[in-house]
């Protein structure tokens, strides 16, 4: 069946250091996929997303390409902040056409020290 | 706009108790998902519901796990009786996404944090 494999975390850095999360995908078929952040005590939150193969997904100076070549989909930002301090779950849509389901990855604690 | 409303936000409670979970979805969403949380299992979907409709249960751990649409707008999460392994954080999302359409986004309440002594 379809699948997520996220990095194991935390992931700790400096402020202004590159990040990168690692995620990569088994499905059948072409789904889209998607990177979700959840803040200390909150729900998820969209943060980007790509529906098909060399798309690249962007906002708040993350970005994540859909490379259907090695199946992943990772996450990278340029210059952390400590307000970037979250949790990062990669997912991908089911592909088999019915409604939004979404399958997660495990999730990847990010913290950032100033 | 309000988004997904959940409550409890927190539940404590003793093993063996019923416990009902609730959340209002975003007005004009369709499509209502109920998510739990655990360290150890990460985020699984339990059922989603598509026009009041449940689509997929197969999440659902047992019988002792139920879960309504009543209406468009409302749905409940019903364990009972509940135990310790129940002990999590649930969240509901809604999507304005069709029977046909993948790739939405979901949006997520604040989540229910049960714990089950």
């Amino acid at each position: 069946g379809n699948s997520v494999t996220q990095m194991e975390g935390p992931v700790t850095l400096s402020e202004e250091a590159f990040l990168t999360i690692n995620c990569t995908y088994t499905a059948t078929g072409y789904p889209s996929l998607f990177w979700y952040v959840q803040y200390p005590g909150e729900g998820l939150q969209l943060l980007l997303k790509a529906t098909k193969a060399d798309d690249k997904g962007s906002n708040k100076g993350f970005e994540a390409t859909y490379r259907k070549e090695t199946t992943s989909f990772h996450l990278e930002k340029g210059s952390v902040q400590v307000s970037d301090s979250a949790v990062y779950f990669c997912a991908l849509s089911d592909s088999s056409g019915n409604t939004g389901k979404l399958i997660f990855g495990q999730g990847t604690t990010l913290q950032v020290k100033p | 706009d309000a988004g997904v409303i959940q409550s409890p936000r927190h539940e404590v409670t003793e093993m063996g108790q019923e416990v009902t979970l609730r959340c209002k979805l975003i007005s004009g969403h369709n499509s209502l998902f109920w998510y739990r949380q655990t360290m150890m299992r990460g985020l699984e979907l339990l059922i989603y519901f598509n026009n009041n409709v449940p689509i997929d249960d197969s999440g659902m751990p047992e019988d002792r796990f139920s879960a309504k649409m009543p209406n468009a707008s409302f749905s409940t999460l019903k364990i009972q009786p509940s135990e310790p392994r129940d002990s999590a954080v649930y969240f509901c999302a809604s999507s304005p996404s069709g029977t046909r359409i993948i790739g939405g986004e979901l949006f997520f309440g604040e989540g229910s944090r049960l714990t089950v002594l």
